[in-house]
């Protein structure tokens, strides 16, 4: 079948490179915003969120920045590795978590 | 993985069949979901539920009905297959998570091919 990762936005690094993931939001209602990662064949998978009253986010190997100026996240990745190659989602709530509204993806490509 | 399952795992049907999906969780878990995946359209939410028989409908329910008898169980329902409802279907539950928010834990997908 098709594969998700048809049509995206697609972002090739090499293995060490600092990687970042841009992620445009319209409702600036949203009370949280998270990324998530999907290998291929699997179900998206958690990395972080942000809550909207701040700005930046840290994690392990990742940061999310949140600029509600302009509406922009962003997903920073630092010493990518080939296991990061994945589609990356962006998604916001503003329903008290209740429901998530998804952005279309990025594909991230690792080459060793 | 949240203890989510989801069956069939892949199914190809007939337009006009009927089709049920199911998601079955183990945690008891409040909140379930249904998603589809189509590419170019990322993930879009058909129906959710917040406890049993209590279901409200996403951005793309027209098509689909769901039932939830009981806290394990989230059914979807296709009652009359066509080729546009062709996708990966992901069934997620939510939690509570660590920074005081909550997350959403996906199951597997089934694949479902209309033809």
């Amino acid at each position: 079948g098709e594969s998700v990762g048809l049509h995206l936005p697609t972002l090739s690094v090499q293995e060490g490179d600092n990687s970042i993931i841009n992620c445009a939001y319209s409702n600036s209602a949203s009370d949280y915003f998270i990324w998530y990662k999907q290998e291929s064949g699997k179900g998206p998978q958690f990395i972080i969120d942000i809550r909207s009253n701040m700005d930046k986010r840290q994690g392990q190997r990742v940061t999310v920045l949140l600029n509600k100026t302009v509406k922009h996240l962003s997903l920073q990745i630092a010493a990518t590795q080939p296991g990061d190659s994945a589609v990356y989602f962006c998604a916001e709530t503003h329903s008290g978590y209740s429901t998530l509204t998804f952005g279309k993806g990025t594909m991230l490509l690792v080459s060793p | 993985d949240a203890g989510i399952t989801q069956s069939p795992r892949h199914k190809v049907t007939e337009t006009g069949t009927p089709v049920t999906l199911r998601c079955h969780q183990t945690e008891n878990h409040r909140y379930m979901y249904w998603y589809r995946q189509d590419p170019g359209h990322g993930l879009r939410l058909i129906h959710y539920s917040y406890g049993v028989k209590d279901t409200d409908k996403g951005e793309v329910s027209d098509g689909y009905s769901v039932s939830r008898s009981k806290t394990e169980d989230f059914l979807l329902t296709l009652e009359s297959a066509t080729s546009s409802q062709t996708s990966v279907y992901f069934c997620a539950i939510r939690q509570a998570s660590i920074g005081g928010s909550y997350e959403q834990y996906f199951g597997p997908g089934t694949r479902l091919t209309v033809t």
